[in-house]
């Protein structure tokens, strides 16, 4: 069936270093959306890449979508204590089923 | 706001039990979804449901059925509890991807989640 990796799936970090995370799908997607969840909380969705080579940014976070649209990767730029969490990547083939990735948790020494 | 409501944040079931997990959306979302959580494992689709009545096998089907008797509520039924069904369970809702003409982005929107444990 379809899957979509993601890596790596700790990373602790300094606060003010950067952070990022990868997607692999083994086939072409219809789009990508990124989640956020905080500890305790429940996945929030972040942002939706549906163009070969989309970049999107958000603040200190940015987004791309591969040109084959088979990879995604979320970089945030000098992080920051509110940043920790578990991002999580879920690729979307056809119209309805997203299939998310292992996640990344993000955590972060002040 | 959208709001995604699970009845019980927390179960204790006994190996055996018949457990229900039930989850009400206030959007008018056509879609809805079961989720479960394990570390290391991400979020595994069980079940989803396009429209009322409808419901497909997603990827760990096995063990749980659902119900979709109208479009606000889904439920996650466990006919038989086992351990290996301890876990985070998280529903969702969203619209679907193309409706009405529009391409709608998706998202799912979840609810706070249950946590189940199987003794």
């Amino acid at each position: 069936g379809q899957q979509v990796m993601q890596i790596p799936q700790y990373q602790h970090v300094q606060e003010g270093e950067d952070f990022t995370t990868y997607c692999n799908s083994s086939t072409t997607l219809s789009n990508i959306q990124w989640y956020k969840q905080r500890p305790g909380g429940h996945p929030v969705f972040l942002i939706q890449l549906v163009k070969s080579g989309e970049v999107k940014k958000q603040k200190r976070l940015t987004f791309q979508f591969g040109e084959a649209k088979k990879n995604s990767s979320l970089h945030i730029t000098a992080t920051q204590t509110t940043d920790v969490g578990t991002y999580f990547c879920a690729g979307l083939w056809g119209a309805q089923k997203l299939v998310f990735g292992q996640g990344t948790r993000l955590t972060i020494n002040p | 706001d959208v709001k995604v409501t699970q009845s019980s944040r927390y179960l204790v079931k006994r190996t055996g039990e018949k457990v229900f997990l039930e989850c009400v959306q206030d959007m008018d979302h056509e879609n809805m979804f079961w989720y479960r959580q394990d570390p290391g494992l991400g979020l595994r689709l069980i079940y989803f449901s396009y429209d009322v009545k409808m419901k497909e096998k997603g990827d760990i089907p096995e063990g749980y059925s659902v119900s979709r008797e109208k479009k606000e509520r889904f439920s996650l039924i466990l006919e038989s509890a086992s351990t290996n069904q301890t876990s985070m369970y998280l529903c969702a809702s969203s619209f679907p991807r193309l409706a009405g003409g529009y391409e709608n982005t998706g998202e799912l929107f979840f609810g706070e989640g249950s946590r189940l444990t199987v003794l």
